[in-house]
């Protein structure tokens, strides 16, 4: 039971640049988010995707593309990177039934944008 | 408007002393949760504690504990007898229900905790 998982860990574009960050779970969960983490500035919610086959915005989705490829996996695309999302981005994954429950978050994948 | 508030950007305490995290929240909702992650210097981010807005009780877990006081928006954090293994970024979230559960989390900007040994 890996929980959830995020591909890659590391990684450095340039501007102008393109990439898909991966993120799947393995706990059945309906819901599932991508946030990004800046320094002082907490988490903040990129999309999100409260069931398979529905995605919405979240705080700060510009510059981003998100797809839920099925009910394990949520990808987040950044088609032209820019230097101002180099961050940490965070998958997370919830059960949802009638209440929020507590979201389980992947290890993170921190990027760079030069 | 920030909806949750720690204002507390950074702490430190000396091993073995207690430290309280304090947490305010805003909202117009009477039915909301709260949530409480940890996030160690490793990066990844821990649940600690879910609470609903109608269960004011506190909760105690080994040396966490938990104050929910409605009266005051606050939901604060306490840890007894702190360890290093405690040195960690604590984060309070809240989610409310609006026009219907939408299950999105709003996080504050999080409490450093170091622990000197």
């Amino acid at each position: 039971n890996a929980g959830v998982t995020q591909t890659p860990k590391f990684q450095v574009l340039k501007t102008g640049q393109s990439m898909t960050l991966q993120c799947a779970q393995d706990m059945n969960h309906n819901s599932m988010y991508w946030y990004r983490q800046d320094p002082g500035m907490g988490l903040r919610l990129i999309y999100y995707s409260a069931s398979e086959g529905t995605t919405d915005k979240g705080e700060v989705p510009n510059g981003y593309n998100v797809s839920r490829l099925n009910k394990r996996e949520f990808s987040l695309r950044l088609e032209s990177a820019a230097p101002s999302q180099t961050s940490v981005y965070f998958c997370a994954s919830s059960y949802r039934e009638g209440q929020p429950y507590e979201q389980y978050f992947g290890p993170g994948t921190r990027l760079t944008v030069t | 408007a920030q909806k949750v508030t720690q204002a507390q950007t950074e702490i430190s305490v000396v091993e073995k002393e207690d430290v309280t995290l304090d947490c305010v929240y805003e909202t117009r909702d009477t039915t909301y949760y709260l949530f409480w992650y940890k996030q160690p210097p490793s990066g990844e981010l821990v649940f600690l504690i879910r609470r609903n807005s109608f269960d004011e009780q506190n909760e105690i877990s080994g040396r966490y504990s938990w104050n929910f006081q409605k009266s005051t928006s606050s939901f604060n954090f306490t840890i007894t007898a702190s360890q290093v293994v405690d040195s960690a970024v604590y984060f309070c979230a809240l989610s409310e229900t609006g026009s219907g559960w939408s299950y999105q989390l709003t996080f504050g900007k999080g409490t450093k905790l170091s622990v000197i040994p």
